[in-house]
């Protein structure tokens, strides 16, 4: 067990609507990173997170915002839900440069 | 990030030492390699990193040859529970934080 957890575990939503995934990071790591995982795809990295700033971001659009709180977890929002949003969202949480350890994912699936 | 290649699947005894091959080289010299396994529908789980040097740890041990392109990955004694997705990644260092980048990874297959 690596000490991240991530809520909820599965999700159904419709095209259009918003989404709000969680992630309680391993005690003393204050960085979060978030990715999706596409079916049958190698995760691809959302953004990260660190004292409660945006710290770097993949190729995703400003639909897909974060939120980094003071206890170091974290939030993934995503707005208007399309169909390809459907996947496995990861979160991992490490020191600023130190090893990653990921939490057991949401499976969103948008309908 | 440097680009890594790996062999899209392998298969091994049960029992028996799992090498995984990956060849990374354009890795500079202040990129780690990483090792996470994935078994199906679950988080990646970490098993090993390095620099130059070679690496052992409870899980597997890491082999980076001396000019640093390429790396294995060893699993000693490989069981039924190894079966799983393995991705070797090259990542940066950088004083703003640090991605991992993923392929498409190793299918690796422990058979009875």
């Amino acid at each position: 067990e690596t000490g991240v957890t991530q809520s909820p575990t599965h999700l159904i939503k419709t095209r259009g609507q918003q989404v709000t995934l969680r992630c309680s990071s391993q005690s003393g790591h204050n960085t979060v990173s978030w990715y999706q995982q596409a079916l049958g795809q190698g995760p691809q990295f959302i953004f990260q997170y660190y004292r409660e700033e945006e710290n770097g971001r993949g190729n995703f659009p400003p639909r897909f915002s974060g939120l980094q709180f003071p206890n170091y977890s974290s939030e993934l929002n995503v707005n208007a839900l399309e169909l390809d949003d459907s996947a496995l969202y990861l979160c991992a949480s490490s020191l600023l440069r130190g090893t990653a350890f990921f939490g057991q994912g949401t499976r969103l699936t948008v309908v | 990030d440097a680009k890594t290649t790996q062999p899209t699947s392998m298969d091994c005894a049960e029992g028996r030492a799992a090498n995984l091959p990956c060849n990374h080289s354009t890795i500079s010299g202040n990129e780690y390699v990483y090792w996470y396994r994935q078994i199906h529908s679950q988080g990646p789980q970490y098993i090993i990193h390095g620099l130059k040097n070679n690496e052992t740890n409870e899980m597997a041990s890491l082999i980076i040859t001396e000019d640093r392109k390429s790396s294995t990955l060893i699993l000693p004694h490989a069981t039924l529970r190894d079966t799983a997705v393995y991705y070797c990644i090259v990542r940066v260092e950088e004083t703003s934080g640090s991605r991992l980048t993923f392929g498409e990874g190793t299918q690796l297959t422990v058979n009875p």
